[in-house]
């Protein structure tokens, strides 16, 4: 079963609002990823988690935070957006970071800030 | 760090016709060229991908092919179906260095198939 699972499947809120995205794989991958997606254009690397701890951080303001409670759950923090982080954000995971490359992505969840 | 050049950004084919994308890496110390196809409103799906010590790899209607000298890798779609349509995104993967492990993308070519 190759599938990750994101949720909500889309989100809309505030600039002052709280968020969390969620996103979940059974693979066994110890590697997670978020990305960000504007319209025709190639996702973005945010964040790298291997064996539940920050590898890469992309240079990604703070509002955004990511969190791995474990090695099968992703979340994204998010707080005092602004209307440009409107995007589809996506999850992925691989069997392992950085030697391990098939990356494997869900979804999606549509966000969109008013 | 690595770039990736995708081309042509957009293409239209009739259907049972063949499709090729082509890509470019400027890093020859990449390894791993993955392909994905991303359908409107869903994330991208992996649907064929090549190492660096291989020069073709074919899956039912779909090949890559990589030619390291040039350091160029495409995409080639046979018989292509109305359900082909979709982005393609061309990546590469360098394992070494400030990006090891990151995946780098091109900037994707949406594929239209006629009936």
């Amino acid at each position: 079963d190759t599938e990750v699972t994101q949720t909500p499947k889309h989100l809309v809120m505030g600039m002052t609002n709280k968020k969390s995205l969620k996103c979940e794989q059974h693979m066994g991958h110890r590697a997670m990823y978020w990305y960000k997606q504007k319209a025709k254009k190639p996702p973005e690397l945010m964040f790298v988690y291997s064996y539940e701890k920050l590898s890469i951080n992309e240079s990604v303001p703070s509002r955004f935070s990511p969190e791995c409670p474990n090695s099968s759950l992703l979340n994204l923090h998010l707080h005092a957006l602004q209307p440009e982080d409107s995007a589809l954000y996506l999850c992925a995971s691989s069997q392992d970071w950085p030697f391990y490359n098939e990356q494997f992505f869900g979804p999606g969840t549509r966000l969109t800030v008013l | 760090g690595e770039n990736v050049e995708q081309h042509p950004s957009t293409l239209s084919v009739q259907e049972g016709d063949s499709a090729v994308i082509k890509c470019t890496y400027s890093d020859s110390a990449s390894n791993y060229f993955p392909w994905y196809k991303q359908e409107l409103g869903k994330g991208p799906q992996l649907i064929i991908d090549i190492r660096s010590n291989v020069g073709e790899k074919k899956d039912q209607r779909i090949a890559v092919t990589l030619n390291k000298t040039a350091k160029h890798f495409s995409l080639h779609i046979t018989e292509t179906q109305p359900e082909d349509s979709a982005v393609y995104f061309c990546a590469a993967i360098l394992n070494y260095g400030g990006s090891q492990g990151n995946l780098i993308f091109g900037k994707g070519t949406k594929l239209s198939v006629k009936p």
